[in-house]
C-alpha cells in the first residue's frame, strides 16, 4: 500500500480558508467513502476531525469540512484561527481485512 | 473515561526485539478493533496493522509482515505489538488506536499517548 499524496504545506492568514488535497487510487480513496482527517499538534497524538468523507465528530467546529471527488479527497478549514496551526493527515480504508492507509501529511501555518 | 494507556519508552540495539503494550479502559474491550500506527521523527503516520480483540485475528501491513506480531489479553484488556529484527529506521513513536467493529472504515477515534522506541547501537 502506498501512502496517499498530500501537499507538504499550506498557509493562510487568520480568517482566511485553506484547502488540503489527498490523492489516492480507486483501491482506497476512490473506492470507499471512508476517508478521515486527523489534526496533530506537536508532541500530541492525532485527533480525528472528519470521518466518512464529510462527517464531523461531536465537538469539532464546523469550520472544518470535507469532500471527495474521484480518487481525491479534500479538507477545508474556513475562518482560520491560530490554534488551527498543526499537521493534518488524511486516511482511507483500503479494503481487505480492515486495512488502512495514511496520507503524507500537510503542515498548515497560520500567517 | 475512555482511554488507551501505553507502556513507557524503550531503547533497543539493532537486531533486537521490542514489545509495546496498550491497555484499554472505560469501554468494552471486545467492541472495538485495535490498530498500531507509527511515526518516525519528523515524518508522517504509518499504519502497521490491526488486531481483533474478540478472536485474536490480525492483519499486518505488507511492509511489516514477518517482523511484527500483535496479540491481546482479554483478562487485562490489553494488546501488544512486538517488532523484531529492529533497525535504526524503526526509531519512531508507536501509537495504538481503536476503530469500531460495525463500519469497515470507522475512524481512529481514540489514541494512546504513544511509546517512543529508539533503536541505536
Amino acid at each position: 500500500q502506498s501512502a496517499l499524496t498530500q501537499p507538504p504545506s499550506a498557509s493562510g492568514s487568520p480568517g482566511q480558508s485553506v484547502t488540503i488535497s489527498c490523492t489516492g487510487t480507486s483501491s482506497d480513496v476512490g473506492g470507499y467513502n471512508y476517508v478521515s482527517w486527523y489534526q496533530q499538534h506537536p508532541g500530541k497524538a492525532p485527533k480525528v476531525i472528519i470521518y466518512e468523507v464529510r462527517k464531523r465528530p461531536s465537538g469539532v467546529p464546523d469550520r472544518f469540512s470535507g469532500s471527495k471527488s474521484g480518487n481525491t479527497a479534500s479538507l477545508t478549514v474556513s475562518g482560520l484561527q491560530a490554534e488551527d496551526e498543526a499537521d493534518y493527515y488524511c486516511s482511507s480504508y483500503a479494503g481487505s481485512y480492515r486495512t488502512y492507509v495514511f496520507g503524507t501529511g500537510t503542515k498548515v501555518t497560520v500567517l | 473515561q475512555v482511554q488507551l494507556v501505553q507502556s513507557g519508552a524503550e531503547v533497543k540495539k539493532p537486531g533486537a526485539s521490542v514489545k509495546v503494550s496498550c491497555k484499554a479502559s472505560g469501554y468494552t474491550f471486545t467492541s472495538y478493533y485495535l490498530h498500531w500506527v507509527r511515526q518516525a521523527p519528523g515524518q508522517g503516520l504509518e499504519w502497521m496493522g490491526i488486531i481483533n480483540p474478540i478472536d485474536d485475528t490480525t492483519n499486518y501491513a505488507q511492509k511489516f509482515q514477518g517482523r511484527v506480531t500483535m496479540t491481546r489479553d482479554t483478562s487485562t484488556s490489553a494488546v501488544y505489538m512486538e517488532l523484531s529484527s529492529l533497525r535504526s529506521d524503526d526509531t519512531a513513536m508507536y501509537y495504538c488506536a481503536r476503530t469500531g467493529v460495525v463500519i469497515p472504515g470507522d475512524p481512529f477515534d481514540i489514541w494512546g499517548q504513544g511509546t517512543m522506541v529508539t533503536v541505536s547501537s
